[in-house]
């Protein structure tokens, strides 16, 4: 089955700085590769995704960028500030045969921390 | 707000008792998942429903039974767990075929 490996576990950076978090995964039918951002006490929230026909997309200060071929995707938060701090999980996924949906394969997850 | 609704939010209880976790989406999909998150692990898939009919059982022991009269609620019983089932517990509902779920608050399971 598919595994994925997030690094870094913790990242710190000061306000205004940039933040990349970084996904590998192993099973190359993968091709939805979303990213969920996790607050205290909160559910995962969808922030950005990307499928295998594209290689990048940016939705304001968050980007993701993937390279099928090296079997790696990441997340790039731009002039971060306060509130992003949280939990962000990468995840993989492939479509089910016949239709039937897809499986979420999660990487254990990053803690970012942004310092005022 | 992503439209699904998890009830309670906290639960503690004894390793003998019988308790159970409620799920309700808004959001008109016909998918509905249950994951576990323990600290320090990935997020583990447990169950998957696909209107109304259970299409996955990620080797969850029997302790745990899922329930879903309609596309729209998901329930998860609880019986004679053990202190390792301690977990946030999430639902998640999405369309079939479609890729992007959405989480509910999850419910914080303390078994004693």
């Amino acid at each position: 089955g598919e595994n994925v490996e997030q690094h870094p576990s913790t990242l710190s950076v000061q306000e205004g700085d940039s933040a990349v978090i970084k996904c590998t995964y192993s099973d190359s039918a993968s091709n939805y590769f979303p990213w969920y951002k996790q607050e205290l006490g909160k559910g995962p929230q969808l922030i950005i995704d990307i499928r295998s026909n594209v290689g990048e997309k940016k939705d304001q200060r968050i980007a993701v960028t993937l390279n099928k071929t090296a079997k790696h995707f990441s997340l790039h938060i731009t002039e971060t500030q306060p509130e992003d701090s949280a939990v962000y999980f990468c995840a993989a996924s492939g479509a089910g045969s016949g239709g039937s949906n897809y499986k979420l394969t999660f990487g254990k997850g990053t803690l970012l921390t942004v310092n005022p | 707000e992503t439209g699904v609704t998890q009830t309670p939010r906290h639960l503690v209880m004894g390793m003998t008792n019988k308790k159970s976790l409620k799920c309700e989406q808004h959001l008109g999909h016909n998918a509905m998942y249950w994951y576990k998150q323990s600290a320090k692990k990935p997020l583990e898939l447990m169950f998957v429903y696909n209107f109304k009919e259970q299409t996955e059982n990620n080797s969850v022991p029997s302790r745990f039974s899922p329930e879903c009269p309609n596309s729209s609620h998901l329930f998860l019983h609880l019986h004679t767990l053990q202190p390792e089932d301690s977990a946030l517990y999430l639902c998640a509902s999405s369309q079939v075929s479609h890729t992007e779920a959405f989480f509910g608050q999850g419910t914080r399971l303390t078994v004693v």
